[in-house]
């Protein structure tokens, strides 16, 4: 069965407003949490590394105010895009990790900004 | 039965050799990634793929859509090429991801 879950799977939303993603583990409390993004015909890019109780860790480029990471327990994080825009039209994809272990990836959510 | 299914789970080869690494999948697919990760660290894209061959200095991707089957060949292994593998394919609407291959390639 499924490791990882994310929801919703797919949203639309209006440029303007801010949507939020959840990445839930539901085998195991995963002490890390990644979120990635795949723009159309590009490959996966990491976004954020997500440790429970401490704030995110963002790559390069990736603006912390504009992606907001709420890693609020053990089996949640959430992502948030706020002010929506076109450009942020992308697939989302979280995945956990505990400890050394590998990493689970969830199904990914398609954000559509109309 | 996974959508996508990777062998083998675990690779040793000595330092010099050519290494394969094979994905097979179940769904039809918009593309093909070949991800790697270094213990400790978060995924990085080595190849996104929806036909042909790929190469990117000792890596190649392979993939041939009507038999549903990708490779990645490592020649000239190197120690620094420990890592673990990873392929997963999207469909449009999901992606689908195999559960890795751990390498390690000794000096």
């Amino acid at each position: 069965g499924a490791v990882v879950s994310q929801h919703p799977s797919r949203v639309i939303c209006k440029s303007g407003t801010s949507v939020k993603i959840e990445c839930r583990s539901l085998d195991f409390q995963a002490t890390t949490m990644f979120w990635y993004r795949q723009f159309p015909k590009q490959s996966l890019m990491l976004m954020a590394t997500s440790n429970e109780g401490s704030k995110a860790t963002y790559e390069q480029g990736v603006e912390k105010d504009k992606f907001l990471i709420n890693h609020a327990s053990l089996t949640l994080s959430t992502l948030t895009v706020t002010s929506a825009h076109p450009e942020d039209s992308s697939f989302y994809i979280c995945s956990v990790k505990r400890g050394t272990d590998t990493q689970y990836f969830g199904p990914g959510t398609r954000l559509t900004v109309l | 039965k996974n959508e996508v299914e990777q062998s083998p789970q675990n690779l040793t080869a000595q330092e010099g050799e050519f290494i394969t690494i094979n994905c097979s999948y179940s769904v039809g697919i918009s593309a093909l990634h070949w991800l790697q990760q270094h213990p400790g660290g978060g995924i990085v894209s080595l190849f996104m793929l929806s036909s042909g061959k790929k190469k990117h200095g000792r890596l190649i991707a392979t993939i041939n859509i009507q038999e549903k089957h990708s490779s990645l060949h490592i020649t000239a292994s190197h120690p620094r090429d420990s890592a673990v593998y990873i392929c997963a394919v999207s469909t449009g609407n999901q992606f689908y991801f195999g559960t890795g291959t751990s390498l390690t390639v000794i000096p």
